[in-house]
């Protein structure tokens, strides 16, 4: 069964430093997303990307965070000058266009995380 | 936004037993996924469930998306269902990022 591939699956970084993580989603896939999981917390929206542009993003993806898809199969988040709190387990996500009228929106496929420490 | 709240949040079984965990949330939804983050983190993807009844293997789940609330059984539970079982909405309203709930804590012991 395809797969979301995230790397690292480890990233260990100093605080203030910039940090790219990056993904390969579902090759016929066309959304892409990222979440985030404080350790012990809930997941989190960060943002998703359709065609090429931002299509939501939520309040904690502020101006320190970016996304891009650099060429046709990867998918980066980067995160400029890091803070302590940034601390977390990153999440990619992609799924297939939705469906029908109305919309059916399709399952949404994880890939294993990248858990960023910043010290 | 839309609210998700799951019940319980911890739950201790031993092996063997049956369980039932619980979703409510607090608008329409478009997509409704169930998943187990394991001890190592990762989310696996049990159901997607916007509505109706689905099952695979020990697991099963049921929405009614008109009542608000999705149900996720496992039966015959085995050391290796103990995690993290999370519930995520899509709101109706045109929104693209999943909501999660907080989560159920299952400990199963031997």
């Amino acid at each position: 069964e395809p797969e979301v591939t995230q790397t690292p699956s480890h990233q260990v970084t100093q605080m203030g430093q910039e940090v790219i993580l990056r993904c390969v989603p579902i090759s016929n896939h066309l959304y892409f997303y990222w979440y985030r999981q404080i350790l012990g917390q809930k997941v989190e929206f960060l943002v998703s990307f359709y065609n090429n542009e931002i299509s939501e993003k939520s309040e904690i993806f502020d101006d320190q965070f970016s996304v891009e898809r650099p060429d046709g199969s990867n998918f980066t988040l980067k995160i400029r000058s890091t803070k302590l709190e940034d601390s977390a387990m990153y999440f990619c996500a992609s799924s297939e266009l939705g469906q029908g009228v109305p919309i059916v929106n399709q399952p949404q496929h994880f890939g294993d995380g990248t858990r960023l420490s910043i010290l | 936004g839309i609210q998700v709240e799951q019940s319980p949040p911890d739950l201790i079984l031993q092996e063997g037993a049956n369980s039932t965990l619980r979703c409510n949330f607090s608008d329409s939804v478009n997509n409704l996924q169930w998943f187990h983050q394991n001890p190592w983190g990762q989310l696996i993807n049990l159901f997607y469930i916007p509505s109706g009844t689905k099952q695979n293997g020990r697991l099963s789940a049921t929405t009614v998306a008109t009542e608000r609330y999705s149900l996720l059984y496992i039966s015959s539970s085995q050391t290796t269902d103990s995690g993290v079982y999370f519930c995520a909405v899509l709101s109706g309203g045109g929104a693209d990022g999943l909501t999660f709930g907080k989560g159920t804590h299952l400990i199963i012991q031997p």
